[in-house]
């Protein structure tokens, strides 16, 4: 079992819509969760992080935390088109800030 | 501020070529990541260093593959020989551990290896 899942999609919506974006891990210890974009061609971009159970909104982006079910989301409010990129997951579970990344999820926002 | 600086941007080598990629972190974090991405694998850590002391380098897959943090302001990751397969994006992230986890990419270096 991989420590940190994402579906690989593509998930496709259209301009304007809430974009849901899915994360799983396995490990019940971990302590802090994050959120990453990078575009095509370009490094990933650190957009949200997370370390309570419950939401934490930042303008456009919410993340959801739930430590029970071992799932941390991120929701796109008003997708736009430039949102169109790849969406890495990323869970810490130690002290040493080592992190665990998802296979990242394909976003594409349809003008 | 400058963000994590990383070069060369790209580099291209032939097979059986030393490989020498250099990161500067942050000034003032005091974590300093290497990982490689390719689309089959994904992104994978090959090294971490905290304060400078590599702390698990249980990613690095095999011994052609080394790095070195001299000062706090500088690492590098050297592959000798390179091969082929070795041919990937290498970023270098950047963290303070004092004042949270996150992690903050540099720009990559582009490898290729004929």
């Amino acid at each position: 079992q991989k420590e940190v899942e994402q579906n690989s999609g593509p998930l496709s919506v259209p301009e304007g819509a809430i974009a849901s974006l899915n994360c799983t891990y396995s490990d019940r210890v971990s302590q802090s969760f994050f959120w990453y974009r990078q575009y095509s061609g370009k490094s990933p971009e650190l957009i949200m992080s997370i370390y309570s159970n419950g939401d934490k909104e930042d303008g456009r982006f919410t993340a959801q935390l739930n430590k029970a079910s071992q799932y941390v989301s991120l929701l796109i409010r008003d997708s736009q088109p430039s949102d169109s990129a790849t969406y890495l997951c990323a869970v810490n579970r130690d002290n040493f800030n080592k992190f665990y990344f998802g296979s990242g999820t394909k976003l594409n926002v349809k003008p | 501020d400058a963000g994590v600086i990383q070069s060369p941007r790209h580099e291209v080598t032939e097979m059986g070529q030393e490989v020498t990629l250099r990161c500067k972190p942050i000034s003032g974090h005091n974590s300093l990541f290497w990982y490689r991405q390719t689309m089959m694998r994904g992104l994978e850590l090959l090294i971490y260093f905290n304060n400078n002391v590599p702390i698990d380098d249980s990613g690095m897959p095999e011994d052609r593959f080394s790095a070195k943090m001299p000062n706090a302001s500088f690492s590098t990751l050297k592959i000798q020989p390179s091969e082929p397969r070795d041919s990937a994006v290498y970023f270098c992230a950047s963290s303070d551990r004092d004042r949270g986890f996150e992690q903050f990419f540099g720009p990559g270096t582009r490898l290729t290896v004929l």
